[in-house]
C-alpha cells in the first residue's frame, strides 16, 4: 500500500543553521509529493510541491526534490529562521486522499 | 475570505454523549474529508466525499458517520462518543478529486475531549 516515512523528531536548531528533514515514501504508480506545516494551534497549509521525479519544490526558503530512485522527498532550507517553528508533515497524493507522515517538529531557537 | 471554516474549536463530551462536528468551505470545493491527529500517528483518513450525496470511509472510520448534502458543507458526526475518540479532528477541502497536484484547504481544528 501507499504510505509515507519522516524522520521523528523534535528536531531543535539554532537560528541560522541548515534545515534537513528526510521523507521516503513507498506507492504504487506516481504520486505527487507534498510538503505541508503546522504552525501552533492553526490548521495545516501547503509549503510546497512536487508532481513527477526530478521536480523541484520550493517556497519561503524551503525545498524538496522528488527522488523516484530512492523514493525520496527530503525537505532542506539554508538557514531557518525562529518562526519556522512548526510541525512539518510530508504527504503523498494517489488517488483519493493525502497520506500523511507522522509530522516532524521543528523547535528553532535564536 | 473564509475557506474552511470548523466549529467549535473546543468540545468535551462525556462518554456516549453524541455531537457534530460542523465544516463549512467556501470555495465551491468538489473534495472533502475528515482527518484525526493524534500524537505520534499524523494524520488519518476518517471519511471523505467527492461530491454532493457521495461519501466513502477513509482508513478510521468506525464511530463516525458523515453525510454530504450541498457543497458547502460536511459535517462529522459522533454517535456514542468514547475516550478513543479524543483527539483534534481537521477537515480539508480540495477543488479536484482525483487530479494530482492539487492542494488541500485544512480548517484550524476541533480540539475533542471525550471523559
Amino acid at each position: 500500500g501507499n504510505s509515507v516515512t519522516q524522520m521523528e523528531g523534535p528536531v531543535t536548531l539554532s537560528e541560522e543553521a541548515f534545515l534537513t528533514i528526510n521523507c521516503t515514501y513507498t506507492a504504487t504508480g506516481y504520486p505527487s509529493l507534498f510538503w505541508y506545516v503546522q504552525y501552533p494551534g492553526e490548521g495545516l497549509q501547503l509549503l510546497l510541491k512536487a508532481t513527477k521525479a526530478d521536480d523541484k519544490g520550493s517556497n519561503k526558503g524551503f525545498e524538496a526534490t522528488y527522488r523516484k530512485e530512492t523514493t525520496s522527498f527530503h525537505l532542506e532550507k539554508g538557514s531557518v529562521q525562529v518562526s519556522d517553528s512548526a510541525v512539518y508533515f510530508c504527504a503523498l497524493q494517489a488517488g483519493t486522499a493525502l497520506i500523511f507522515g507522522k509530522g516532524t517538529t521543528l523547535s528553532v531557537s535564536s | 475570505n473564509a475557506g474552511v471554516t470548523q466549529t467549535p474549536k473546543f468540545q468535551v463530551l462525556k462518554t456516549g454523549q453524541s455531537m457534530t462536528l460542523q465544516c463549512a468551505q467556501d470555495m465551491n470545493h468538489e473534495y472533502m474529508s475528515w482527518y484525526r491527529q493524534d500524537p505520534g500517528m499524523g494524520l488519518r483518513l476518517i471519511h471523505y466525499s467527492v461530491g454532493a450525496g457521495i461519501t466513502d470511509q477513509g482508513e478510521v472510520p468506525n464511530g463516525y458517520n458523515v453525510s454530504r448534502s450541498t457543497t458547502e458543507d460536511f459535517p462529522l458526526r459522533l454517535l456514542s462518543a468514547a475516550p478513543s475518540q479524543t483527539s483534534v479532528y481537521f477537515c480539508a477541502s480540495s477543488s479536484s478529486f482525483g487530479k494530482l497536484n492539487t492542494e488541500a484547504f485544512f480548517g484550524q481544528g476541533t480540539r475533542l475531549t471525550v471523559v
